[in-house]
Parts: C-alpha cells; sequence; structure tokens
C-alpha cells in the first residue's frame, strides 16, 4: 500500500458526460501527479500540482482540468467525454516538486470506462 | 529530448532462471533512472531508481539493475524468477532538477512460467 488514495475504483459513464475522479496524497506530500494509462497510449503524464499550485502540464486534453484543495488532495475533472478516454487514471504523490530525487508513489488508479 | 526504449515487449521465462528486461534511455543530461512494477489491477510500485550514486542499484525482491552511461542502459535483473514476479515493468526516466514529469517506457510484461 502506498499510502495514496483513489476514488472511485470504477467509474462507467456515457459519452457526453463530465466525470471527478479524486486523489489523496501520501501523508506529508505536497505534490500531485496525475496520468493517464491506455492501451494505445501507454502511461502519459497529465498534469502536476504543488501545494495547490499548477507546477506542470503533460499531454492534458482542454476538456481535462485538475485542482488540488488546501488540504491537499487533487480532483481530476474530465468533461464532454468520448470513447477515446475510457482509460485507467494513475494519481502519484511525492514530497517534493519533483525531478530528479522525489520519487512519486502511486495510487491504485481510476478505470473509467465511457460506453 | 528524453525518451526511453524498453525493448522487449514480452519476457517469458521459466521459474528459477535468471530475468532480463532491458532498457535504453536518451538523454541530454544526467538522468535519473526508475524501475517501476505493475501487478495485474494494481497501482505502480517502485523497484529501484538510480540518482547517480552507485551504478549498481540494488532494490525490491531481488531485482537490481546497472546503469551503463556508454551503453546508455539501465537494464533490470534478477538471479532467480518466481511466479510472483509475472507483472508489467515499466523503465521511466526524469531528466534535471527541474523536470517534473516522468517519461514512462512501454512497459515489458514479464510471464513465469512454472
Amino acid at each position: 500500500d502506498s499510502g495514496v488514495t483513489q476514488t472511485p475504483k470504477h467509474l462507467i459513464t456515457a459519452t457526453g458526460q463530465r466525470v471527478t475522479l479524486r486523489c489523496s496524497p501520501r501523508s506529508g506530500d505536497l505534490s500531485v501527479y496525475w496520468y493517464q494509462q491506455s492501451l494505445d497510449q501507454g502511461l502519459q503524464f497529465l498534469i502536476q500540482y504543488y501545494n495547490g499550485e499548477e507546477r506542470a502540464k503533460g499531454n492534458i486534453l482542454e476538456r481535462f482540468s485538475a485542482q488540488q484543495f488546501p488540504d491537499l488532495h487533487s480532483e481530476l475533472n474530465l468533461s464532454s467525454l468520448e470513447l477515446g478516454d475510457s482509460a485507467l487514471y494513475f494519481c502519484a504523490s511525492s514530497h517534493g516538486q519533483g525531478g530528479y530525487y522525489n520519487e512519486q508513489f502511486f495510487g491504485p488508479g481510476t478505470r473509467l470506462t465511457v460506453l | 529530448a528524453q525518451s526511453v526504449t524498453q525493448l522487449d515487449s514480452h519476457v517469458s521465462v521459466s521459474e528459477g532462471t535468471p530475468v532480463l528486461l532491458r532498457c535504453n534511455y536518451s538523454s541530454s543530461y544526467s538522468p535519473s533512472l526508475f524501475w517501476y512494477v505493475q501487478h495485474p489491477n494494481k497501482g505502480l510500485q517502485l523497484l529501484l531508481k538510480y540518482t547517480s550514486a552507485a551504478t549498481l542499484v540494488k532494490g525490491i525482491n531481488g531485482f537490481e539493475a546497472e546503469f551503463k552511461k556508454s551503453e546508455t542502459s539501465f537494464h533490470l535483473t534478477k538471479p532467480s524468477a518466481h511466479m510472483s514476479d509475472a507483472a508489467e515493468y515499466f523503465c521511466v526516466v526524469s531528466v534535471t532538477p527541474g523536470a517534473n514529469n516522468l517519461f514512462f517506457g512501454t512497459g515489458t510484461r514479464l510471464t513465469v512460467i512454472p
């Protein structure tokens, strides 16, 4: 158990809908990262927040947004969902801002299925 | 630009035989390198990491990896495979202290035959 929690575990929804994925980092970790894992794209970095502020952006679509709250939990919002958004979404956390020495600890993931 | 290439998408070994999962990286800077493991329906777990200290890195569950700058490689090895090692393994690079995101390889699925 990494100490990172994600809810829900599974989510099934329809195209065009909007969903929110939630992540609680390990105690003491200030950074939260979101990743998408799909069969065709592999594991891709989406976005990072550090202590409430956006720190880095990866391949995140405009239909997706995220935020980190004062208690350091984070939410990833996915809107106007398409079939291709079906994937496993991982949250990870690290103590520092990232890079060399800040290993990331991954949550169990949320499996999103868009029908 | 930085990238990581896992040379085998699938490796199959017999229980008790050595494991070799290959990874090559490309980086403009001295990288940090990681191996993560993902068991079915689970999140990713850090196996080991290289951050410019010793070139031979020991990780959990008997795994180790050697950083070879001249070959730009970071291959993962284990002397004797166990059934519980069956999983997907990802080689990952993080470059420069200021870079916050990890670049993942495409993964190698390890099958262990009893």
